[in-house]
């Protein structure tokens, strides 16, 4: 089963900064964060990944709050091809990715 | 080069009859990994090797098999495919045990069973 829970969509405007929540309460201290998206016709993509506090990289920033049950993605001026499911996976060293349902992000112009 | 490659990346198969698809990677990667995909459906893990060792799901461990002959190259064999199985199965590898969830998918193989 998957260890979180995502909004199942959001609408952006070109341009716009877009943050995606993922719940994660049940995350053990072993497990860090990681973020994927996937377009349509295409593998799942990584993002960026976490343990705790901030990240940011070329593409995103990720929030993580202090307990460690939150994590917010940041999308600064999203594009047209950004619009994509977004997937927020907690894993350990066992060599198991869960996928949950994600957060299908529309994007318009 | 971090692709992972797929092939075929699409396939027609008849109700009943053996699907292969075959996945490679050139990372060195110790694991490889299978997920099926369906539409509105978040990909679902069906079976991972580490290494030569098989690890399959268990709501999925009678409809697929996998072969690992060398470590580049992982296979996901249907031996009679059924209307459900229709999907996107998607090839992914990773690095060691360790942090192993930034893996690299392939771009999928489409199955369509008629």
């Amino acid at each position: 089963l998957a260890k979180t829970t995502q909004p199942p969509s959001m609408e952006a405007y070109e341009g716009q900064e877009v943050n995606v929540s993922c719940s994660h309460t049940n995350i053990a201290t072993s497990e860090y964060i990681y973020w994927y998206r996937q377009v349509p016709h295409q593998g799942p993509q990584f993002i960026i990944q976490g343990y705790k506090d901030y990240v940011v990289n070329e593409v995103a920033s990720l929030f993580i709050s202090a307990d460690r049950k939150l994590s917010t993605l940041s999308l600064p001026w999203v594009s047209l091809r950004d619009a994509a499911v977004y997937y927020c996976i907690v894993t350990s060293n066992t060599d198991k990715v869960v996928f949950g349902t994600g957060t299908r992000l529309q994007v318009s112009p | 080069d971090t692709t992972v490659k797929q092939n075929p990346r699409y396939k027609l198969a008849r109700v009943g009859k053996p699907v292969n698809l075959i996945c490679s990677q050139t990372m060195n990667h110790d694991t490889m990994y299978w997920y099926q995909k369906k539409p509105n459906q978040a990909p679902k893990l069906l079976l991972f090797y580490y290494d030569k060792i098989l690890n399959r799901e268990a709501d999925t461990f009678e409809k697929f098999q996998s072969s690992r002959p060398n470590n580049s190259f992982c296979s996901l064999y249907i031996g009679s495919a059924g209307l459900e199985y229709s999907a996107m199965y998607l090839c992914a590898s990773s690095r060691g045990t360790a942090n192993t969830g930034q893996l690299y998918f392939g771009e999928g193989s489409k199955l369509t069973v008629l």
